[in-house]
């Protein structure tokens, strides 16, 4: 199947500072890709979906000046969490589909912690 | 719009029992259903996904769902759980054909299981 790669795998930042996570599919072309947030022992929270070329669609609730979203490829989609704060620790999931398929192909997540 | 429901947020099987995972969904379209499995701090594997072909899915690792539209259903099961099946599942529902890259999917609450020796 396709191989998609999100980088760092964990982070640990200082409140006020930015951070920023790579979500990249490696062997195939995604003109979309997805950005999830996970809590301990919950489900998936999408926040936002990720269009090369165009400003990322947000989900209602989520803050686009905080989650700033970069889609500059069609192998590269970029979260940056600006101004953590400890509430932003979580668990975040890229996910891209190939294009004319079926399936999502998910990143192995970054666990941000925010101290 | 679309919603998932997983019967048991936690399950607990005997190794060699089977596993079955309830799922339940609504949708305003033609469902197209999928199931996931997550290990500990890691992304999503796919191990099965029902689109509107044979309603009986056959996934990886020995897993198949049943997709009955009447009961508006897609149950995982597994006939023989293994120590390794230990993780969390997830049911999910694409809101639209999932060849078009925009849809997203809405995942069910998830259901660890738990198996013991």
């Amino acid at each position: 199947g396709a191989v998609v790669s999100q980088h760092p795998s964990r982070v640990i930042c200082k409140s006020g500072t930015s951070v920023k996570i790579e979500c990249r599919s490696l062997d195939f072309q995604a003109t979309t890709m997805f950005w999830y947030r996970q809590f301990p022992k919950q489900s998936l929270m999408l926040m936002a979906t990720s269009n090369e070329g165009s400003k990322a669609t947000y989900e209602q609730g989520v803050e686009k000046d905080k989650f700033l979203i970069n889609h500059a490829s069609l192998t590269l989609s970029t979260l940056t969490v600006t101004s953590a704060h400890p509430e932003d620790s979580s668990f975040y999931i890229c996910s891209a589909r190939v294009v004319g398929g079926t399936e999502a192909f998910f990143g192995q997540g970054t666990r941000l912690t925010v101290v | 719009a679309q919603s998932v429901t997983q019967l048991g947020s936690h399950v607990s099987v005997s190794e060699g029992a089977l596993v079955l995972l309830r799922c339940n969904y609504s949708s305003s379209v033609p469902p197209y259903l999928f199931w996931y499995v997550q290990y500990p701090n890691q992304g999503l594997q796919l191990l099965l996904k029902y689109t509107s072909a044979a309603t009986l899915v056959k996934g990886i690792n020995g897993f198949e769902a049943e997709f009955k539209k009447s009961e508006t259903s897609f149950h995982l099961t597994k006939p023989s759980a293994h120590m390794s099946d230990a993780a969390e599942y997830f049911c999910a529902v694409s809101d639209g054909f999932p060849r078009a890259a925009g849809n997203k999917l809405t995942f069910g609450g998830g259901t660890r299981v738990l198996v013991k020796p």
